[in-house]
């Protein structure tokens, strides 16, 4: 089965910083998205991205967070200036229409 | 309010048993989708089963069934002959076209243990 990836797996940072999390959505996917799940709690939608631009976002999503489809294969979350309360695991999703998102296996961000 | 709605935060059920999660969920869009996701202590998450609003029959994989009864709102997800590694969270989830993007809206998740 085709797979979504992404990496790190794990990401430990310090506080203020800005941190990078990579997703390679599967390719001929056109649905692209990021959720977040603070440890414990379910998992919450921030953004969706569709033809190279954002097609919704959640009020979570505010300035310090921003994606980029940079090369047509890559799709990246960048949080600037991390806060300890974006700690969470950042999961990607794809679709290709109206089938189901596929999951990557997540990355776990640890703001120290 | 609450899209979707799972009651049980913790369940328990013998190893070889069926068992079944509940899921309610809210919503006045004709058409939509609903998902059950496991999710394991390593923390990916797993697609189990889906069910479309128009959907003339319950959605089934394997040992995984949906109970959907539409007029009810409630999509329950049936685990027959229990195994020690369906022990996770299990999370329903509605895709929903508010907004346009089709995102999905989670559930706060039920724990599932089994016992052997």
């Amino acid at each position: 089965e085709p797979e979504v990836t992404q990496t790190p797996s794990h990401q430990v940072t310090q506080m203020g910083q800005e941190v990078i999390l990579r997703c390679v959505p599967i390719s001929n996917h056109l649905y692209f998205y990021w959720y977040r799940q603070i440890l414990g709690q379910k998992v919450e939608f921030l953004v969706s991205f569709y033809n190279n631009e954002i097609s919704e976002k959640s009020e979570i999503f505010d300035d310090q967070f921003s994606v980029e489809r940079p090369d047509g294969s890559n799709f990246t979350l960048k949080i600037r200036s991390t806060k300890l309360e974006d700690s969470a695991m950042y999961f990607c999703a794809s679709r290709r229409s109206a089938d189901r998102a596929f999951f990557g296996q997540g990355t776990r961000l640890t703001v120290v | 309010a609450q899209k979707i709605t799972q009651t049980q935060p913790g369940m328990f059920v013998q190893e070889k048993e069926a068992v079944t999660l509940d899921c309610t969920y809210d919503t006045s869009d004709p058409s939509y989708g609903l998902f059950w996701y496991k999710q394991p202590s390593s923390g990916e998450m797993i697609f189990l089963i889906y069910q479309g609003s128009y959907d003339q029959q319950n959605a089934t994989e394997g040992r995984y069934s949906l109970n959907f009864q539409k007029a009810r709102k409630s999509a329950n997800l049936v685990i027959s002959a229990s195994q020690l590694g369906d022990s996770a969270m299990y999370f329903c989830a509605m895709r929903e076209a508010q907004g346009g993007s089709e995102k999905l809206v989670f559930g706060k998740g039920t724990k599932l243990t089994v016992n052997p």
